[in-house]
C-alpha cells in the first residue's frame, strides 16, 4: 500500500511550456484533490474530484486543468506555464464523501515546480 | 468565507519546553477542526482533529480541544522533542458542504532545539 504518490518530485519549467505533474492513490479513495503552498499563505485548493469523471474547481483554478478518468489516477496540468505558478503542490485523497466533515485526508510527499 | 487564523512563526522552543501554537477561526456552520503536520522535505499528516464543539483531539503528546464559544482550536503539548521540529497546519473543513475541501492557516514553524 503505496497511499499517495507524485511524479516528479522537482521540476524546472520555462515560462509558457506545458507539464502535467502525476498524482496516484492506491486506497481507493473517491475524493481527489490538488493544493499549491506557498510561503504565508498556507495551503490552496486547486481543483478536486469527488470520483471518476467528477472534477470541480477550487479556489485557484486559473491556469490549471484536470481530468479523472480512474479512481486510481488525478493528474494535474500546466498549459502554459508562468513564474506565478511557481510552487510546491500536493495531491490527497479520502475514502469517503459521506463522511466529508471528518474523513482524513491523506497527502503525497509533494512536487516542488520552478517556473523560469 | 470560512478562515483559519493562526499565530505566525516561527516557534522557538528548548526541548521539553510547553508548546501552544493558537488557532481561531471563521465559519458560517459548524466545520470539524483539523491540526496537521508537515515534517521537513514532506507532506501534510494528520496530527489530531475533532468534529463538535467541546470535542478534545490528541495524538503523540498533542492536544487541542474544539471551543466553540472562541471558535478556537489551539494546539498544545507539555514538553516538545526536537522529534517535533516541523510546520503545524490549522485546518477547517465545512460540515455543511458536500464535499472534503480543508480550508488551511498559514502554517506556523516550530523549531526545538536541544
Amino acid at each position: 500500500n503505496a497511499g499517495v504518490t507524485q511524479t516528479p518530485k522537482f521540476q524546472v519549467l520555462k515560462t509558457g511550456q506545458s507539464m502535467t505533474l502525476q498524482c496516484a492513490q492506491d486506497m481507493n479513495h473517491e475524493y481527489m484533490s490538488w493544493y499549491r503552498q506557498d510561503p504565508g499563505m498556507g495551503l490552496r485548493l486547486i481543483h478536486y474530484s469527488v470520483g471518476a469523471g467528477i472534477t470541480d474547481q477550487g479556489e485557484v483554478p486559473n491556469g490549471y486543468n484536470v481530468s479523472r478518468s480512474t479512481t486510481e489516477d488525478f493528474p494535474l496540468r500546466l498549459l502554459s506555464a508562468a513564474p506565478s505558478q511557481t510552487s510546491v503542490y500536493f495531491c490527497a485523497s479520502s475514502r469517503n464523501l459521506r463522511l466529508a466533515s471528518t474523513d482524513t485526508q491523506y497527502f503525497g510527499p509533494g512536487t516542488r515546480l520552478t517556473v523560469l | 468565507g470560512d478562515s483559519v487564523t493562526q499565530m505566525e512563526g516561527p516557534v522557538t522552543l528548548s526541548e521539553e519546553a510547553c508548546l501552544t501554537i493558537n488557532c481561531t477561526y471563521t465559519a458560517t456552520g459548524y466545520p470539524s477542526l483539523f491540526w496537521y503536520v508537515q515534517y521537513p522535505g514532506e507532506g501534510l499528516q494528520l496530527l489530531l482533529k475533532a468534529t463538535k464543539a467541546d470535542d478534545k483531539g490528541s495524538n503523540k503528546g498533542f492536544e487541542a480541544t474544539y471551543r466553540k464559544e472562541t471558535t478556537s482550536f489551539h494546539l498544545e503539548k507539555g514538553s516538545v522533542q526536537v522529534s517535533d521540529s516541523a510546520v503545524y497546519f490549522c485546518a477547517l473543513s465545512d460540515n455543511g458542504g458536500a464535499t472534503n475541501k480543508l480550508i488551511f492557516g498559514t502554517g506556523t514553524l516550530l523549531a526545538v532545539q536541544p
